[in-house]
């Protein structure tokens, strides 16, 4: 079974402070993807990474960074975190072999629910 | 741009009856592919059923069935013999292949409440 793990259920922060959330996958996946999920809004992309080192910007990158350094870890990074960031937090992971296919299915992570103060 | 409609913020279901939630997408991509995932309460998202744009038969598993209307541009989910564990929020999904990755564009969900 794909596992995919986050490093927190609940995290609480204050304004200005630096938020690291840690994604670990042990499927071997080349993708891993960042979204944050608010009430009525959906899910929506931050940040995915297609390999090691390697990330492109989704559709809400302002305010984030991310890290992948090792193939089975992908790290969100709040700068400096606001209260417009609170919010759930989820991570997933694909498989890429370059064409669309079932193989495009994420499997998500259990969520981070980020609350800033 | 790719967009999924979901038109129910929510549906209410007797147990062991059928439901429907719907979904309906806009692409101009022939390759493609739909999704569907639950999420319950503890707010983990379950991927449960998928269908590919050149699919000629509807995509089953279990319980769940995809009925996809090509010319309709709609891909709606089929839970049979429903169970109050079903009781979640279901997402669509579709794919997108950006030359790097797949990305998913997801609707906004359906909440569904099965009752006794």
């Amino acid at each position: 079974d794909v596992k995919v793990t986050q490093s927190s259920r609940y995290l609480v922060k204050r304004t200005g402070e630096k938020v690291f959330l840690e994604c670990v996958q042990d499927m071997d996946h080349e993708n891993m993807f960042w979204y944050r999920q608010d009430p009525g809004l959906g899910l929506r992309l931050i940040y995915f990474s297609y390999d090691v080192k390697m990330k492109e910007k989704g559709d809400i990158p302002e305010g984030y960074s991310v890290s992948r350094e090792k193939k089975e870890r992908f790290s969100l990074i709040l700068e400096s975190a606001s209260t417009n960031q609170t919010s759930m937090y989820l991570c997933a992971s694909s498989f890429n072999i370059g064409t669309s296919g079932s193989t495009d299915t994420q499997y998500f992570g259990p969520g981070t629910r980020l609350t800033v103060l | 741009a790719q967009k999924i409609t979901q038109t129910q913020p929510g549906m209410f279901v007797q147990e062991k009856e059928a439901v429907t939630l719907d979904c309906t997408y806009d692409t101009s991509d022939p390759s493609y592919g739909l999704f569907w995932y639950k999420q319950p309460s503890s707010g983990e998202m379950i991927f449960l059923i998928y269908q590919g744009s050149y699919d000629q038969q509807n995509a089953t598993e279990g319980r769940y069935s995809l009925n996809f209307q090509k010319a309709r541009k709609s891909a709606n989910l089929v839970i049979s013999a429903s169970q109050l564990g079903d009781s979640a929020m279901y997402f669509c999904a579709m794919s997108l292949n950006t030359g790097t990755a797949s990305k998913l564009t997801f609707g906004t969900g359906t909440r569904l409440q099965v009752t006794l």
